[in-house]
């Protein structure tokens, strides 16, 4: 059963950077089938979408986020990783990382749901 | 690209039917039937209880069904149960590779 995992420091220091990565076991992150993804959830209010990232590199972002947002994959480890600079109190949130199966027929393929989690991990900003 | 709309709160008494909307404009909802929902239980990581508009993974309840009628979406929740209590976001794809989530919505099982 395919299972992700957050991890990285859970408090970092304004204007900052911010690095997470999120390991997938029980199966590959190689695949065509899935792209990966972060969404965030600040404390008490709802869900953000981060970026998206497929295997082969290929990167998608939040319009708002763009400027200061990097996700990278290394398939070798089974990992993709978030990088979030210029971090403010206003990134303190959870984030969680997430597959995203893949719809639509070649060259239009798209991803548009998340369908595996991981638990989520707290990142506050603070000094 | 901005916040599809959620009521804040809905409630219903065991058994009833309870349908919560999702309100996105024609950039989102209302040009692609990609609208998803998601379940999340307090300090748990979100469920996905529909998804492409209208499709149940497996292992979720036939009790809930996703439909679209123009610019919203709405999931509908039949014979609540106690354990349905919990916060449900819908998302959109809103093209250009880009999703949007909802503000969220909290449904009290009375």
């Amino acid at each position: 059963q395919l299972q992700l995992q957050e991890s990285g420091p859970g408090l970092v220091k304004p204007s900052e950077t911010l690095s997470l990565t999120c390991s997938v076991s029980g199966g590959s992150l190689s695949t065509s089938s899935y792209y990966w993804g972060w969404i965030r959830q600040p404390p008490g209010t709802g869900l953000e979408w981060i970026g998206t990232i497929y295997y082969s590199g290929t990167t998608y972002y939040n319009p708002s986020l763009k400027s200061r947002v990097t996700i990278s994959v290394d398939t070798s480890k089974n990992q993709f990783s978030l990088k979030l600079s210029s971090v403010t109190a206003a990134d303190t949130a959870v984030y969680y990382c997430a597959r995203q199966p893949s719809s639509g027929y070649y060259p239009n393929y798209y991803y548009s749901y998340m369908d595996v989690w991981g638990k989520g991990t707290t990142v506050t900003v603070s000094s | 690209q901005s916040a599809l709309t959620q009521p804040a709160s809905v409630s219903g008494s065991p058994g009833q039917s309870i349908t919560i909307s999702c309100t996105g404009t024609s950039s989102d909802v209302g040009s692609y039937s990609l609208v998803s929902w998601y379940q999340q239980h307090p300090g748990k990581a979100p469920k996905l209880m529909i998804y492409e508009g209208s499709k149940r993974p497996s292992g979720v309840s036939n009790r809930f069904s996703g439909s679209k009628s123009g610019n919203t979406a709405s999931l509908t929740i039949s014979g609540l149960q106690a354990e349905d209590e919990a916060d449900y976001y819908c998302c959109s794809y809103a093209g250009s590779s880009t999703l949007v989530f909802g503000g969220g919505t909290k449904l009290t099982v009375l």
